[in-house]
């Protein structure tokens, strides 16, 4: 069964359009979930660590949070070098030690 | 840059010959992993290495791929008689061990003909 869940695939949006991105988990035992970029053809490229429910980070123009059942990228007013695949991963007791990814949200920021 | 280095960056191949391919982490990371990446896909896990030991496997990992790091630096991957099915991203990622965060590669992309 799926363990991360990643919604949407795609997301258009206009320039300082702010939205959300969604990564939902079924792991017990979360040690870690991790957010990625990945530009084309380049590996993924480190965003943030969250550890517990009600974690926040922040960088930039994104901010991720965390529940025990999912967690969100925000992105405020994107500008079109956000365009990208955005990665969610989770460790987890029942994952061992292996990074166990969702399929990304390809993010496409118009001028 | 992640500081993690990763040869070729490129390789193209003909089914059934064999490819190794390099990860060179960052130095003082303990824990090195390969992934496998298709179009579309998020990285599917192959194997991890805590120094020069190789303490995980993918079920999913065919016995014809083979990694190892001797001396826990540098890794290599080997695909032996490869498939057009093994055409993919290669990704290499390392992690100090109770830092979590792991980084990548640029990764290595194979294509089999």
């Amino acid at each position: 069964e799926d363990q991360v869940t990643q919604s949407p695939e795609a997301l258009r949006l206009q320039e300082g359009e702010s939205s959300s991105l969604n990564c939902s988990y079924t792991v017990s035992g979360l040690r870690g979930l991790f957010w990625y970029r990945q530009d084309p053809g380049k590996g993924p490229e480190f965003l943030f660590t969250l550890y517990s429910a009600g974690e926040e980070k922040e960088k930039e123009r994104l901010k991720a949070t965390l529940t025990k059942k999912e967690s969100f990228l925000h992105i405020t007013a994107p500008k079109p070098e956000d365009s990208a695949t955005y990665l969610c991963a989770v460790q987890a007791a029942n994952t061992g030690n292996q990074f166990y990814f969702g399929t990304g949200t390809s993010l496409t920021v118009i001028p | 840059d992640t500081g993690v280095s990763q040869n070729p960056r490129h390789k193209i191949t003909k089914r059934g010959q064999n490819v190794t391919f390099r990860c060179d982490p960052i130095s003082e990371h303990n824990r090195l992993y390969w992934y496998r990446q298709t179009l579309g896909q998020g990285p599917e896990f192959l194997t991890y290495f805590q120094n020069e030991a190789q303490l995980e496997k993918s079920r999913l990992l065919s016995d014809r791929f083979s990694a190892e790091r001797p001396k826990g630096s540098f890794s290599t991957l080997e695909i032996q008689r490869t498939e057009q099915g093994d055409s993919a991203m290669y990704l290499c990622a390392s992690s100090l061990e109770g830092q979590g965060r792991a980084f990548f590669g640029q990764g290595t992309r194979l294509t089999v003909v």
